[in-house]
């Protein structure tokens, strides 16, 4: 199975602040990847997927990047109601669908 | 505006099957853009797909699951459902069905599934004598 690790494990940050959560395939997988926001107690939320694209109504402060084996989400101008945990997802071709272990991003 | 609704026992014996059901409403179950999956979160393992079905095709399992899950589709009811058997205290999740994008490639002349774009609420289910 292709492997994904997210760094940071925790982010602190403030209102207002920039951010950026990384995560790495342990092979190539083109730019087949997707990141979410979960908030607690709810399900995941997809915001971006193809790397970069990002999924209607999800606010443009919200950016990724990235392709073979290494990604970024940012967000800009960071909102209250983004103070979450965020994963990223690999969907490669002929490979079991994997998460990374998350990045909670938690008031400074 | 799409829903999907887990439900089913929240409680399961040690060796015996799990059980559950997505109810979708505000989308139809057999449509031709999608596939419908069951994913797995529990604190030691994170997120884990179990398994995806196109409502008139062959499933996709996790091969972490591959002996013990079947998942099934009724379009008449517009659910999706999952088995898992023989379950241990490590089955001990949150599951969620979702909704997965794909699309034709017609230079593959395949139908690769992509990323999840909707997911139900999820349900607890807890395995313990």
């Amino acid at each position: 199975d292709i492997q994904m690790t997210q760094s940071p494990p925790t982010l602190s940050a403030s209102v207002g602040d920039r951010v950026t959560i990384t995560c790495r395939a342990s092979q190539s997988i083109n730019d087949w990847l997707a990141w979410y926001q979960q908030r607690p107690g709810k399900a995941p939320k997809l915001l971006i997927y193809q790397a970069s694209r990002l999924e209607g109504g999800v606010p443009s402060r919200f950016s990724g990047s990235g392709s073979g084996t290494e990604f970024t989400l940012t967000i800009n101008s960071l909102q209250p109601d983004d103070f979450a945990t965020y994963y990223c997802q690999q969907y490669n071709r002929n490979s079991p669908f994997t998460f990374g272990q998350g990045t909670k991003l938690d008031v400074k | 505006q799409l829903h999907l609704q887990e439900s089913g026992p929240r409680l399961v014996k040690p060796s015996e099957t799990l059980s559950l059901t997505c109810t979708v409403s505000g989308g139809s179950i057999s449509s031709s853009n999608y596939y419908w999956a069951w994913i797995r979160q529990s604190p030691g393992k994170g997120l884990e797909w179990i398994g995806s079905l196109f409502y008139s095709g062959s499933p996709y399992h996790n091969p972490s699951f591959e002996s013990r899950v079947s998942i099934s589709i009724d379009t008449s009811k517009n659910q999706l459902s999952l088995k898992l058997t023989s379950v241990t205290a490590a089955d001990t999740a949150m599951y969620y069905c979702a909704r997965q994008y794909t699309h034709y490639e017609s230079w593959s002349d395949q139908w690769p599934l992509y990323y999840f774009d909707y997911w139900g609420q999820g349900t607890l289910v807890t395995v313990s004598s």
